[in-house]
């Protein structure tokens, strides 16, 4: 099975952009969550969805925002780019929206450079 | 709240040697505890959980873990260091219930050397 898939790999954006990134959780994952990585730290909770539906939300401002659809993809959007946006940002399936059995699945990022 | 805090952000050994990475937690309710693995340019990659029952956790790659409550720590193990192992490690942890169920809190990290 394919496992999380995240796309573009790179993005460079310039301030005051918007930015999309998308999201393919894996087959039969319900539950879609995203964080930010910014160098040198660890990853840090930005949003999760479950069946469409927002089920958390980090402390981000409101620039940030994002949505499932019916295939349980997902897209983040950042508006308003800020330098401080420059990070990787990494998206987790997992098959429900959590609980003991849960494991949360990462992709390979999507490494965003704002200039 | 959940709180991770990893000690030692640089851990450098021999190929051979004792790998000891150190994480300690902070949760107000019973954890779910992780250890992930991140490659130079990718994403994280599962090593081991801990939910509830056996303490010592076993994961890939010969790695381990011990989840000591009274302790509140979650320190990975492994007997022998690889090459391959050179990478950042990360902690983290989830409550098993409540309005952050499902969120992961993650450590700084830890970058692991290994040398010939």
């Amino acid at each position: 099975d394919a496992g999380v898939t995240q796309s573009p790999t790179h993005l460079i954006k310039t301030r005051g952009q918007q930015v999309t990134l998308r999201c393919s959780p894996i087959s039969g994952h319900k539950s879609v969550s995203w964080y930010q990585q910014v160098l040198g730290q660890g990853p840090q909770f930005i949003f999760q969805y479950y069946e469409k539906e927002e089920r958390g939300r980090g402390n981000f401002p409101d620039r940030f925002s994002a949505r499932q659809f019916p295939n349980y993809s997902s897209e983040l959007n950042v508006n308003a780019l800020l330098l401080g946006d420059s990070a990787l940002y990494l998206c987790a399936s997992s098959r429900n929206a959590g609980g003991i059995q849960e494991t949360q699945y990462f992709g390979p990022g999507t490494r965003l450079l704002v200039l | 709240a959940q709180s991770v805090t990893q000690l030692g952000s640089h851990v450098s050994v021999s190929e051979g040697a004792l790998v000891l990475l150190r994480c300690n937690y902070s949760s107000s309710v019973p954890p779910y505890l992780f250890w992930y693995v991140q490659y130079p340019n990718q994403g994280l990659q599962l090593l081991l959980k801990y939910t509830t029952g056996a303490t010592l956790v076993k994961g890939i790659n010969g790695f381990e873990a011990e989840f000591k409550k009274s302790e509140t720590s979650f320190h990975l193990t492994k007997p022998s260091a690889h090459m391959s192992d050179a990478a950042e490690y990360f902690c983290a942890v989830s409550a098993n219930r409540g309005s952050t169920l499902g969120r992961l809190y993650f450590g700084r990290g830890t970058q692991l050397t290994v040398w010939p």
